[in-house]
């Protein structure tokens, strides 16, 4: 069957830090992968997207960068944290003949 | 562009009652719709879609939805609420048209409080 697992469940990061997030997938083969931040509990906003390894779409110009070294693994990071850097984090993918998203169980990132 | 518009933040029922959750939305070609339901501190799980056929879609948990063309609506609805049913639900759309990796434009919530 098809797994996501998305970890560390809780980040507390100070100001000015890198940042590394990883996710990866089971149980399926070339995922279409996203990265969603959640901002106050509510809206997702859409990070980053891939179709294939090393191919990354950027949603919205930000301090954060993805990178997909393997075709199940997809890994979110930022060189230098900022305080608007801190939300609810969460990796998702369907396949290609699917349409419905499964989403990891997120990353609770707390920049200080 | 694609769009979805949850016109309330919050929804509140007695338990037993049928509950109505809103959605609206924008696109230039056949709609793709989704509902997902949130717990606390969790990620998005899946509860049904629209892609074509039958207006009224059933999904998981006895909820159902009722693709509305004519005015662009996806309304989520269960004939009768528990107070499990409490939680965060989110309404989705892709355009049809578009292409790269099925994306999805998600609603801003609606948080779904079932009382006794």
């Amino acid at each position: 069957s098809q797994t996501i697992h998305q970890w560390p469940a809780t980040l507390v990061q100070p100001v000015g830090s890198p940042l590394s997030l990883e996710c990866t997938v089971e149980g399926t083969s070339n995922p279409n992968l996203y990265w969603y931040r959640q901002a106050a509990g509510r809206g997702l906003q859409l990070l980053f997207y891939s179709v294939g390894i090393g191919q990354i779409s950027s949603e919205v110009p930000q301090n954060l960068s993805a990178s997909r070294p393997q075709d199940r693994q997809f890994i979110l990071s930022s060189k230098k944290l900022l305080l608007s850097d801190s939300g609810f984090y969460l990796c998702a993918f369907n396949r290609e003949v699917e349409e419905k998203l499964f989403f990891g169980s997120g990353t609770q990132l707390s920049v200080l | 562009a694609q769009s979805v518009a949850q016109p309330e933040d919050q929804v509140n029922v007695a338990e037993g009652n049928p509950l109505t959750v809103k959605c609206t939305y924008s696109v230039s070609g056949n709609p793709y719709l989704f509902w997902y339901v949130q717990y606390p501190n969790r990620g998005l799980q899946f509860l049904l879609k629209y892609i074509t056929g039958d207006n009224l879609v059933k999904g998981s948990y006895g909820f159902e939805a009722e693709f509305n063309k004519s005015q662009t609506s996806f309304h989520l609805k269960k004939p009768s609420a528990l107070v499990s049913d409490s939680a965060l639900y989110f309404c989705a759309v892709r355009d049809g048209l578009t292409g790269g990796g099925n994306k999805l434009t998600f609603g801003t919530g609606t948080q779904l409080k079932v009382e006794l």
